[in-house]
């Protein structure tokens, strides 16, 4: 079964901090991995994209990593802002050869940043 | 605004009664996708859609769920019967596809049902 695991499940830390969400996830055969972000009450806003061959993937003060051996991802966010104050979902997509274009969400790490 | 829309952005109803939400998608784009999110979680996916054609569909979404793209733009996912468990945000997604595919949501339809 696919599967997208986030940690932590919460985070607290101050303006201007750095900090490091981790994403593991089992789907297969995979396709590409993406970083959202989800003000409350609002949609996801994707942040960064990888695919196989990429293993790191910048936008701004946010900074994707990923492993396609261990399957394993971060989202570091540098020198936080209080806007950066929301939910951080991971999503997995399956390659089309595996008969599926269904991407497999995380649950979210909710970040909060405090002044 | 070429960004993906949804209406309304707000429903309270009673339970028993049937709903319906609109998506519009960023014009270009041939996908259009449905999820369900609930308060703490992630988005479940629902349903999708290429062009006109629905192509997927979760086993979360029982016989009271139906959804449209009867032009393979707009779309329309209706609830019948709503029960209280059906209250959650509806988010819908639009792609263009590829291995790249980036999918940009709407602001979703929170419903509420009492």
């Amino acid at each position: 079964k696919n599967q997208v695991e986030q940690s932590p499940q919460s985070l607290i830390i101050l303006e201007g901090k750095n900090c490091t969400l981790q994403c593991n996830y089992t789907v297969s055969p995979f396709s590409n991995l993406r970083w959202y972000k989800q003000d409350t009450g609002r949609g996801p806003v994707s942040l960064t994209i990888m695919t196989f061959s990429e293993n790191t993937k910048s936008n701004g003060r946010y900074t994707a990593t990923l492993d396609a051996d261990t399957k394993q991802s971060s989202l570091h966010i540098t020198a936080s802002q209080l806007s950066d104050s929301a939910s951080y979902i991971c999503v997995v997509s399956p390659h089309a050869s595996g008969g599926s274009y269904i991407p497999t969400f995380g649950r979210g790490t909710s970040l909060i940043v405090h002044p | 605004d070429t960004g993906v829309s949804q209406d309304p952005r707000h429903k309270i109803t009673k339970r028993g009664q049937n709903v319906t939400f609109r998506c519009d998608p960023i014009s270009e784009h041939n996908r259009l996708y449905w999820y369900r999110q609930t308060l703490g979680q992630g988005p479940e996916f629902l349903t999708y859609f290429q062009n006109e054609a629905q192509l997927e569909k979760s086993r979360l979404l029982s016989d009271r769920f139906s959804a449209e793209r009867p032009k393979g733009s707009f779309s329309t996912l209706e609830i019948q019967r709503t029960e209280q468990g059906d209250s959650a945000m509806y988010l819908c997604a639009s792609a263009s596809g590829g291995a790249r595919e980036t999918q940009y949501f709407g602001p979703g339809t929170r419903l509420l049902v009492l």
